[in-house]
Order: C-alpha cells, then sequence, then structure tokens
C-alpha cells in the first residue's frame, strides 16, 4: 500500500536561512508527488508536482524540490525563507488508479526572527 | 471562478444530531473529495466521487454519507454526530487527469460536544 512519510513534525528556521522538509514515500510504480502549503485556518494550496522527467521541479513562492528514486524521497527546499513562509507543509502521492491523494502528516514550519 | 466552496465554515453539533455539508465547484471538474484532517493525522480520505451520481468509500467512511446528485455538488452528511467526528472536514475537486492538481476549500471546522 501506498503510503508517505514526513519525519520531521515541526522545524524552526530562521529568516533568510534556508529550508529542506523531508519526505519519504512508499510506492511500487512511477509515483505522482505533490507538495501542498496550509496556513493557519486556511484550506490547501499546491507548491509543485512531479510527474516524470526532470527530477528536479520548480513550484510557486521559490519553492522546489528533488525526486530521487534510489531514496524513495521528494524533498521540498528553499533557499532563503520569509516570514510569511510559516505553515504547515503536506506531502502527498496520488493513489494506484489515480482517485485520491495519500498525504503525510505534515510538518509544521516556524520562522524565527 | 470562485473554486472550491463549503458551506457552513463553522458549526457547533451536539451528540446525536445530524448535519449535511455541502461542497460546491465551478471548474466542472469529475472528481470531488470529502477529507477530514486531525491534529498529528494530516489529511485522510472519507468519501469520494468520480463523477456525478457515484460515490465510494475512502479511508475513514463509518459514520458519513455522501451525495452526488448534481456534478457541481458533492454533499457529506452526519447522521447522529459523535464528538469522535470533531474535525475540519475538506472538500477537494480534481479534472479527470489522474495527474492533475486537486483544489482544496476553505475548510468547515466542526464540533461536537
Amino acid at each position: 500500500a501506498q503510503s508517505v512519510t514526513q519525519p520531521d513534525i515541526h522545524i524552526t528556521v530562521s529568516e533568510g536561512a534556508s529550508l529542506e522538509l523531508r519526505c519519504n514515500y512508499s510506492y511500487g510504480a512511477t509515483p505522482y508527488l505533490f507538495w501542498y502549503v496550509q496556513s493557519p485556518g486556511q484550506g490547501l494550496q499546491l507548491l509543485l508536482k512531479y510527474f516524470s522527467g526532470d527530477t528536479l521541479v520548480q513550484g510557486i513562492k521559490g519553492f522546489e524540490a528533488e525526486f530521487k528514486r534510489s531514496q524513495s524521497s521528494f524533498n521540498l527546499r528553499k533557499p532563503s525563507v520569509h516570514w510569511s513562509d510559516a505553515a504547515e507543509y503536506f506531502c502527498a502521492v496520488v493513489k494506484q488508479a489515480g482517485t485520491a491523494l495519500i498525504f503525510g502528516k505534515g510538518t509544521t514550519l516556524s520562522v524565527s526572527s | 471562478n470562485a473554486g472550491v466552496t463549503q458551506t457552513p465554515k463553522f458549526r457547533v453539533l451536539k451528540t446525536g444530531q445530524s448535519m449535511t455539508l455541502l461542497c460546491a465547484q465551478d471548474m466542472n471538474h469529475e472528481y470531488m473529495y470529502w477529507y477530514r484532517q486531525d491534529p498529528g493525522m494530516g489529511l485522510r480520505l472519507i468519501h469520494y466521487s468520480v463523477g456525478e451520481g457515484t460515490t465510494a468509500k475512502g479511508e475513514v467512511p463509518d459514520g458519513y454519507n455522501v451525495s452526488r446528485l448534481k456534478k457541481q455538488n458533492f454533499l457529506l452528511g452526519l447522521e447522529s454526530a459523535a464528538p469522535s467526528q470533531t474535525s475540519v472536514y475538506f472538500c477537494a475537486s480534481r479534472n479527470d487527469d489522474s495527474r492533475g492538481t486537486q483544489y482544496f476549500g476553505p475548510g468547515t471546522r466542526l464540533l461536537v460536544l
């Protein structure tokens, strides 16, 4: 069965510092992978997605993610974090047969000044 | 173009009461989903629909029913609310491409006393 693991429940980063949020997936075939962001009290917004091809994908708000098949990972990165990036981040994979997303449990990002 | 909207935004119920959550989308999407979000659990799929008149069970369907009488609407019903159903409920929709982005509504916060 497909699953997604986000090992870090909570991360604190200084404003201006770089960020990497980890995501590992379990899936038997080429996965479709997504990163969503949820600001407090809001719905989820898509940051980026990977289907195939170039393993480094660019998203909105200056985020990027790299797909590494050998490590079953899809880590999210940003070179310089802004205070407005404080939110909860979810990694997700499309369930086989393309019906629903399987979400990780999320990583809460705090940004310190 | 409002995207995905949810009604109501917040509701308090007493144990045993019933209610219906409404999700509407104006993007002509075939697929619609209901998720619940609980602290530390990420989002879990309750029910979904692959088209008008169809519904299917997700990961946590017990205690909920759904209907998709019109393509643009997806209703989630609680026949007899329980405190364990206290949660934030998100609706999402996407087109019929399995790589398609799921668009999320703003959520409904439900408290069952």
